[in-house]
């Protein structure tokens, strides 16, 4: 049982460069999430699925697209990548509805130059 | 919105030490509560948590109290030990399809011998 996986661990990318960081969960979980990391800040929500189908935004979506591609698998794509994008970048998973615990991936370094 | 804040890091302790890490919230309804850990070059694990008012929290001799009447959720432990050097995060999941979590800035915590 792997939990949350994410990929890749590390990037740097030049801005203006797109990429995708990849994340899947094998705990048959409903809802999946993206968060990112910035010293100082506590982790701060990008995107959320509350379910297979459904994406929404979260308290930072700008410069981000997602897509669920299945129950198990969230994608977060950085389409013109930024420095400001320069942040350790989390999934985590969670049981259907309000107030459960997540579980997260081991998280994304990623670095814009 | 909902809010979490959290004593400033970070906070150095002697082993054996007790220590508390203060977090209070603000919140509609009735969120749950967290505290997540995470150690150097980690994703973050769910340390405790409580789900109404009241309840209290354990894990590996940490301990917190969901108190409604003073919107605190503070962590304790009697007795550190050099392995619980991390950063800690407490977290607050309100109403909603999914299980957002609104974090506090996180505190880091360094024991020595």
């Amino acid at each position: 049982n792997a939990g949350v996986t994410q990929t890749p661990k590390f990037q740097v990318l030049k801005t203006g460069q797109s990429m995708t960081l990849q994340c899947a969960q094998d705990m048959n979980h409903n809802s999946m999430y993206w968060y990112r990391q910035d010293p100082g800040m506590g982790l701060r929500l990008i995107y959320y699925s509350a379910s297979e189908g459904t994406t929404d935004k979260g308290e930072v979506p700008n410069g981000y697209n997602v897509s669920r591609l299945n129950k198990r698998e969230f994608s977060l794509r950085l389409e013109s990548a930024a420095p400001s994008q320069t942040s350790v970048y989390f999934c985590a998973s969670s049981e259907a509805g309000a107030r459960r615990e997540q579980y997260f991936g081991p998280g994304t370094r990623l670095t814009v130059t | 919105g909902d809010s979490v804040t959290q004593m400033e890091g970070p906070v150095t302790l002697s082993e054996e030490a007790f220590l508390t890490i203060n977090c209070t919230y603000t919140a509609t309804g009735y969120p749950s509560l967290f505290w997540y850990v995470q150690y150097p070059g980690e994703g973050l694990q769910l340390l405790l948590k409580a789900t109404k008012a009241d309840d209290k929290g354990s894990n590996k001799g940490f301990e917190a109290t969901y108190r409604k009447e003073t919107t605190s959720f503070h962590l304790e432990k009697g007795s550190v030990q050099v392995s619980d050097s991390a950063v800690y995060f407490c977290a607050l999941s309100s109403t909603g399809t999914a299980s957002k979590l609104t974090f506090g800035t996180g505190t880091r915590l360094q024991v020595t011998l």
